[in-house]
C-alpha cells in the first residue's frame, strides 16, 4: 500500500495549462481504470474531480481533464482561473478492495 | 443533496480508544460503499477502511487493521469507526466518504478531528 508519487508543487499564470502527474505501479495504476483525482482549498474537504481515469462529474468544468499511459496518470488544468489554486491528489484502485493516494501537488496560479 | 456529518472525533491519550460516528442523509445509503480518509495535519490523504453496502465484507489499511473497525447501521444511515490502541500517528482529520465506483469517493462529510496526545 505505498503511496502514489506526485510532484510536491506545480505552477501556471491564468489562461495557460498545467499538468500534473502520478506515478504508481502496475499494482494500482497501470493496473485499474479506477483513478480519480481530487481538489482541496485549504480548510476544506476533497471534491471529486476526475474519476474513471478521464470522467468529469457534473459540475466540474471540462477546463480538467484526465489521462493515463502505462504507470502514470495526469491531471491536466486548462486556462488558468485564479480559483483552481489547490491542492490536488490523485487515487487509485489497488486491488484487494483496497486503494491508495498520491502525496499531492500543491499547484499555485502565479 | 448528500449530506454527511461526522462526530465523536477529540482528544485521547495515547492507547486510549474513540469511536467516530458519520450521519448520512440525502441519498440511499444501503445502496453504498462507504469509507473513512484520514489527514494528518500538513500532510496528504490517506485510505483508512472501507465497508460494503449491507457491512458483510470490510477492508482496512495495514496501519489500522486489527486496531479500527469499520461498520455501519443502514437503518439509522450511520457509518462508525471504532479506533483502538491509537497512537500519535493517528493524530487526523478523518473524513467521512460515499464511494461511487471502486476507489472513488464523490461526496465527503467536513471531517473530524482526532488528536492522540497525553
Amino acid at each position: 500500500q505505498s503511496a502514489l508519487t506526485q510532484p510536491p508543487s506545480a505552477s501556471g499564470s491564468p489562461g495557460q495549462s498545467v499538468t500534473i502527474s502520478c506515478t504508481g505501479t502496475s499494482s494500482d495504476v497501470g493496473g485499474s481504470d479506477f483513478v480519480s483525482w481530487y481538489q482541496q482549498h485549504p480548510g476544506k474537504a476533497p471534491k471529486l474531480m476526475i474519476y474513471e481515469v478521464t470522467k468529469r462529474p457534473s459540475g466540474v468544468p471540462d477546463r480538467f481533464s484526465g489521462s493515463k499511459s502505462g504507470n502514470t496518470a495526469s491531471l491536466t488544468v486548462s486556462g488558468l482561473q485564479a480559483e483552481d489554486e489547490a491542492d490536488y491528489y490523485c487515487s487509485s484502485y489497488a486491488g484487494s478492495k483496497e486503494r491508495v493516494f498520491g502525496g499531492g501537488t500543491k499547484l499555485t496560479v502565479l | 443533496e448528500v449530506l454527511l456529518v461526522e462526530s465523536g472525533g477529540g482528544l485521547v491519550q495515547p492507547g486510549g480508544s474513540l469511536r467516530l460516528s458519520c450521519a448520512a442523509s440525502g441519498f440511499a445509503f444501503s445502496d453504498y460503499w462507504m469509507s473513512w480518509v484520514r489527514q494528518a495535519p500538513g500532510k496528504g490523504l490517506e485510505w483508512v477502511a472501507n465497508i460494503k453496502q449491507d457491512g458483510s465484507a470490510t477492508f482496512y489499511v495495514d496501519s489500522v487493521r486489527g486496531r479500527f473497525t469499520i461498520s455501519r447501521d443502514n437503518a439509522q444511515s450511520s457509518l462508525f469507526l471504532q479506533m483502538n490502541s491509537l497512537g500519535a500517528e493517528d493524530t487526523a482529520v478523518y473524513y467521512c466518504a460515499r464511494d461511487s465506483t471502486a476507489a472513488t469517493t464523490s461526496h465527503w462529510g467536513q471531517g473530524t478531528l482526532v488528536t492522540v496526545s497525553s
